[in-house]
C-alpha cells in the first residue's frame, strides 16, 4: 500500500526567504507524485507533478519540487515566499487507481 | 468553465437520516473521486471511479456508498450518518490518459451530523 508523509505541520517563512515543504513517500511501483494547495475556504488546486523525466519539476506560481528517488522524497521549493503563498499544502501519491494524501503542511509567510 | 460542482455545500442532519451528496463535473473526465478531510489527517480517499459503472473502495469506504451511472455524475449516498461522518467532503475528476490523473477539486462540502 502506498502512503504519504509530511513530518511539518506547520512552516513559518520571512517573505523573501526560501520556502521548503517537505514530503517522503513509500509506494511499490514507480511513483506518481503531486503537490496541491488549499487556500482558506476553498477547494484543492493542483500545482506540479513527478510522473517521470527530470528530477526537478516546476509547476504553477513559481513553484517547483525536487524528486530523489533514494531517499523517497518529494520536496516542494520556491526560491522567495510571498505573503499570498500562505495556504496548507497536501503531497499525493498515486498507485494504480488509488490517490493517497498526506496529513498536510500549514504555511505561513510573514510580512 | 470547467468546473467540478457539489451540493449542498454545507448540510446539518441528524444520526440515522439518508442524504445524499450530489456531485458533476463538465470536463468530460473518465475518473472521479470522494474524499473526506479531517483535521490532522489530510485527505482520505471514500471511492473512486474510473468510468461508468465502475467503481471501487478509496481507504476509508465504511458508511458510504456511490454509484456512476453516467459520465458527469458520481453522488455521494450516507445510507445511515453517524457523527463520526461530520467532515468536509471533496468531489474531484481527472483524465485517465496520460496517467497522471492530476485532480480538478470540486468546492466542498460541510457535512455536520448531530
Amino acid at each position: 500500500a502506498q502512503s504519504v508523509a509530511q513530518p511539518e505541520d506547520q512552516v513559518n517563512v520571512a517573505e523573501g526567504n526560501p520556502l521548503t515543504v517537505k514530503c517522503t513517500y513509500s509506494v511499490s511501483g514507480n511513483p506518481y507524485l503531486f503537490w496541491y494547495v488549499q487556500y482558506p475556504n476553498r477547494g484543492l488546486q493542483f500545482l506540479l507533478k513527478y510522473i517521470t523525466g527530470d528530477n526537478l519539476v516546476k509547476g504553477s506560481y513559481g513553484f517547483e519540487a525536487e524528486f530523489n528517488k533514494s531517499q523517497t522524497s518529494f520536496h516542494l521549493k520556491k526560491p522567495s515566499a510571498l505573503v499570498s503563498d500562505s495556504a496548507l499544502y497536501f503531497c499525493a501519491v498515486r498507485d494504480g487507481y488509488k490517490l493517497s494524501f498526506g496529513a498536510g503542511t500549514t504555511v505561513t509567510v510573514r510580512a | 468553465e470547467a468546473q467540478v460542482t457539489q451540493n449542498p455545500r454545507y448540510l446539518i442532519t441528524v444520526t440515522g437520516k439518508k442524504l445524499t451528496v450530489t456531485c458533476s463535473q463538465n470536463m468530460n473526465h473518465e475518473y472521479m473521486s470522494w474524499y473526506r478531510q479531517d483535521p490532522g489527517l489530510g485527505l482520505r480517499q471514500i471511492y473512486y471511479s474510473m468510468n461508468v459503472e465502475v467503481t471501487d473502495k478509496g481507504d476509508v469506504p465504511e458508511g458510504y456508498k456511490v454509484s456512476r451511472k453516467e459520465k458527469r455524475n458520481f453522488p455521494l449516498i450516507l445510507e445511515s450518518p453517524s457523527p463520526n461522518q461530520t467532515s468536509l467532503y471533496f468531489c474531484a475528476s481527472s483524465l485517465l490518459a496520460g496517467g497522471s490523473y492530476e485532480q480538478y477539486f470540486g468546492p466542498g462540502t460541510r457535512l455536520t451530523v448531530t
